[in-house]
């Protein structure tokens, strides 16, 4: 099982610069994250969704946007790239049933490799 | 709001001794709540999680954790802590009435020969 995939592996990006960071998922997953790791930080939620054509704001939010138009991707787009973009980048999934539904259940989180961004 | 804390920046300990990781946690209703090991230049591996059911929850490579509700913690426990556990330890939960998986800022074990 290839579980989460995240493209590309390392990136440097110039001041105002670009990017797409891809991240796909093949479990059938309803819920998918983005979260930035910096050092002595912990991880930040950037992005996150429940499920195909709905997103929402986490902590970090700004300098990012994201689009669910599948189950499977869940990219992460940084537009004007700035300094305070380096940092290293997960992708996360998990299955959640529905609130309310009678027994709760949520599966843990499966991470990606991360993506290791520097913006110079 | 959720929230998690990890008290401990680092944790240092001898190996065979017990290792404790100290979680606490902050939700408006029932909590999921995990745990999680990272190595360097790794992505995060799970370790346990606390759904429903028992508070003791046993989960990869002998670590357990004990959920209690009245001291809104979920502190990891390993019996007797072997040198290849040195990593990051993150704490992470999920309001069951909300969408986001907050972690903790993560505390580093170092466990010495």
């Amino acid at each position: 099982n290839a579980g989460v995939t995240q493209t590309p592996k390392f990136r440097i990006l110039k001041i105002g610069q670009s990017m797409t960071l891809q991240c796909t998922q093949d479990m059938n997953h309803n819920y998918m994250y983005w979260y930035r790791q910096d050092p002595g930080m912990g991880l930040k939620l950037i992005y996150y969704s429940v499920g195909a054509g709905i997103t929402d704001k986490g902590e970090v939010p700004n300098g990012y946007n994201v689009s669910r138009s599948t189950t499977e991707d869940f990219p992460l787009r940084l537009e004007l790239a700035a300094p305070s973009q380096t940092s290293v980048y997960f992708c996360a999934s998990s299955y959640s049933v529905p609130r309310g539904f009678p027994v709760p259940w949520n599966t843990e989180a499966f991470f990606g490799q991360g993506t290791r961004l520097t913006v110079v | 709001a959720q929230s998690v804390a990890q008290p401990e920046d680092q944790v240092n300990v001898a190996e065979g001794n017990p290792l404790t990781v100290k979680c606490t946690y902050s939700v408006s209703g029932n909590p999921y709540l995990f745990w999680y090991v990272q190595y360097p230049n790794r992505g995060l591996q799970f370790l346990l999680k606390y759904i429903t059911g028992d508070n003791l929850v046993k989960g990869s490579y002998g670590f357990e954790a004990e959920f209690n509700k009245s001291q809104t913690s979920f502190h990891l426990k390993k019996p007797s802590a072997l040198v290849s556990d040195s990593a990051l330890y993150f704490c992470a939960v999920r309001d069951i009435n909300d969408y986001k998986l907050s972690f903790g800022a993560g505390t580093t074990v170092t466990v010495r020969a």
